[in-house]
């Protein structure tokens, strides 16, 4: 049982250039996230999808899109990617989804350390 | 919107002491808690969650937080830290009637041996 699972783990990339990052689930889960971890600012969220089909801004969007591609994938696609989108990466999921019950925790996956220079 | 404050950004302690760190949220409704561990290098790993019932709560390792709900507080603690808690720790919300959990910006604890 993987739980959730990143790639790349390590990226540079240089401005201007495009990326994906994948992220895929293998716990049955409704609900996925992406966040991003800077210094001193904690996890903010970027997108979220509460079910298969269905995908919502968070804190921090822009410059981002995400496809879920069925109930396992989430991807974060980068268009053109700016200095400012160094961090690291996380995918999450969990299990719960309004009208199926709330009291669920979220798992992380591993990360992705993007660079961009 | 919702928030999660965390008061303590670093805190050093030496091996034995005592610990504890504020986490505060603003919403008024039902929250599920939630305190979240990073190892360095590594992902978040859940310590210890409040849905409902008993406001304090036990986790992995030693540690329990309390829930109080007049405070809009759920401050994590450990009688007695180890080297091996040197982490960043993370409290978190999940509020009624949305899908997102909301994280506060993180308390870094070192532990001297």
């Amino acid at each position: 049982n993987a739980g959730v699972t990143q790639t790349p783990k390590f990226q540079v990339l240089k401005t201007g250039q495009s990326m994906t990052l994948q992220c895929a689930q293998d716990m049955n889960h409704n609900s996925m996230y992406w966040y991003r971890q800077d210094p001193g600012m904690g996890l903010r969220l970027i997108y979220y999808s509460a079910s298969e089909g269905t995908t919502d801004k968070g804190e921090v969007p822009n410059g981002y899109n995400v496809s879920r591609l069925n109930k396992r994938e989430f991807s974060l696609r980068l268009e053109s990617a700016a200095p400012s989108q160094t961090s690291v990466y996380f995918c999450a999921s969990s299990g719960g989804s309004l009208g199926r019950g709330m009291n669920t925790e979220a798992f992380f996956g591993q990360g992705t350390r993007l660079t961009v220079v | 919107a919702q928030s999660v404050s965390q008061h303590n950004h670093h805190v050093i302690l030496s091996e034995a002491a005592s610990l504890e760190l504020g986490c505060n949220y603003s919403y008024g409704g039902t929250v599920n808690l939630f305190w979240y561990v990073q190892y360095p290098g590594q992902h978040l790993q859940l310590l210890l969650k409040y849905f409902s019932g008993d406001p304090l709560v036990k986790g992995i390792k030693g540690f329990e937080a309390e829930f109080i709900k007049s405070k809009f507080s759920f401050n994590l603690r450990k009688p007695s830290v180890q080297w091996s808690d040197t982490a960043e720790y993370f409290c978190a919300v999940r509020t009624s009637g949305t899908y997102k959990y909301i994280f506060g910006t993180g308390t870094r604890l070192k532990v001297l041996a």
